[in-house]
């Protein structure tokens, strides 16, 4: 069964402060893996998209890194905002159209 | 970039009646629409999954004659429920793939709360 968990499920943090979230998937054997951004009732903001072929993905503060064979995502943020207060969902796509998200990591930075 | 305009954004609607969600592609042809919804504390699941001119595709679980999903242009897909129930509130969302890149776009989401 093809699974997508997300630790922490909360977390929070001070400003300027660098973190970690993780996702990790039941199957190696990944076409994708997404990473997104969604703010309180709102919709879904594309954050970093890891191919299968590569092993992370920089864009600005964040930095996502893949290890299939441990089927494993990181999603790094450097130097912490309060405005990065917002919901991180991890999908993967494996062999199909559909992705396969995660709860997510509710993340609050304080000022 | 790509964009899929999403409306409405958020509606409130009695029991028993019908509510649409539309998903627009605007600068791009979408050959495939897929629905999602999110329940509390839960995460983004796949209801159905249509194709343009043709009949949707739903998931376990997911009754076809309460979500009516037509997709009968490149770019236009709209999701009806009927007879709406409280347990129908849920935040909807659509995501879009680009016949011409093969990517995907996820449109704002809806909030629908049947009261």
């Amino acid at each position: 069964k093809q699974e997508v968990t997300q630790i922490p499920a909360a977390l929070s943090v001070p400003e300027g402060e660098n973190l970690v979230l993780n996702c990790s998937f039941t199957d190696s054997a990944i076409y994708n893996l997404q990473w997104f951004r969604q703010d309180p009732g709102k919709g879904l903001t594309s954050l970093l998209l890891i191919q299968s072929s590569q092993r992370e993905q920089t864009s600005g503060r964040l930095n996502a890194s893949l290890d299939k064979s441990s089927g494993r995502s990181t999603l790094y943020i450097a130097a912490s905002q309060p405005g990065d207060s917002a919901t991180y969902l991890c999908a993967v796509r494996w062999t199909g159209n559909q992705f396969y998200f995660g709860t997510g990591t509710s993340l609050t930075v304080i000022p | 970039g790509a964009v899929v305009s999403q409306h409405p954004s958020r509606v409130i609607c009695k029991s028993g009646t019908s509510v649409k969600i539309e998903c627009r592609s605007l600068d791009f042809q979408a050959t495939t629409m897929f629905w999602y919804r999110q329940f509390p504390k839960q995460s983004l699941m796949l209801m159905a999954t249509s194709n343009e001119g043709s009949k949707a595709t739903y998931e376990q679980g997911v009754e076809k004659d309460k979500f009516l999903i037509n997709h009968a242009s490149l770019t236009l897909s709209t999701l009806t429920v009927t007879s709406a129930h409280p347990e129908d509130s849920s935040f909807y969302i659509c995501s879009a793939r680009d016949r011409g890149t093969t990517g995907y776009t996820f449109g704002s989401g809806t909030r629908l709360t049947v009261v």
